[in-house]
């Protein structure tokens, strides 16, 4: 356990649902993360939130809709989504700090149909 | 901007002998480096760091890694490899002079040891 939390484990949905991804911190961390993790490609950075603010979107398209109310929680709500979109996604946190490593989740497995 | 380069997609390696799974990075300022390691469906483990000191760094299971700023370097080691660190390995960098907290990963090794 690393003290990040992710739930649901498995998403599938369909192409015109609306579905939310969460994940749950209480390590007193404040940078959070979501990366995608796709068959056969690098970890790509979605999203970085530092103190509640969004400092970092990585070009991603608009389908993917992140959320941050406090330190402790970050969403990722997931609308209109493509096959293509399926993925496991990890969210990470971390002190703010440059040299503190992140600590991740266990991930969701998300299926598009 | 920060990267990471991983060469191999794979290393095959039989059980007891070294191992070694290599990584470049690239940034503008200092480096701090991470190794991780992902099991089958499961989040990335922290494995180790470099941030600064010892060019030699030890981490958890017996890995350790050498940090070597004329090569750009930060390869992955280990002296007597175990069936059981057959997984995905990541190494990672962040940018000293960078003003957010992004961590760049490079893009994985699968690391596959035989008995």
């Amino acid at each position: 356990e690393t003290g990040v939390t992710q739930t649901p484990r498995h998403l599938v949905m369909g192409m015109t649902n609306k579905k939310s991804l969460k994940c749950e911190q209480h390590l007193g961390h404040n940078a959070m993360y979501w990366y995608k993790q796709s068959a056969k490609k690098p970890l790509e950075l979605m999203f970085v939130y530092n103190f509640k603010e969004q400092t970092e979107n990585n070009s991603v398209p608009s389908r993917f809709s992140p959320e941050c109310p406090n330190s402790s929680h970050l969403f990722l709500h997931l609308h209109t989504l493509q096959p293509e979109d399926s993925a496991l996604y990890l969210c990470a946190s971390s002190p703010r700090g440059g040299n503190t490593e992140a600590f991740f989740g266990q991930g969701t497995r998300l299926t598009v149909v | 901007a920060q990267s990471v380069a991983q060469p191999e997609d794979q290393v095959n390696v039989a059980e007891g002998n070294p191992l070694t799974v290599k990584c470049t990075y690239s940034v503008s300022g200092n480096p701090y480096l991470f190794w991780y390691v992902q099991y089958p469906n499961r989040g990335l483990q922290f494995l180790l760091k470099y941030i600064t000191g010892d060019n030699l760094v030890k981490g958890s299971y017996g890995f350790e890694a050498e940090f070597n700023k004329s090569q750009t370097s930060f390869h992955l080691k280990k002296p007597s490899a175990l069936v059981s660190d057959s997984a995905l390995y990541f190494c990672a960098v962040r940018d000293s002079l960078s003003s957010a907290s992004k961590i760049i990963f490079g893009s994985g090794t699968r690391l596959s040891i035989r008995p």
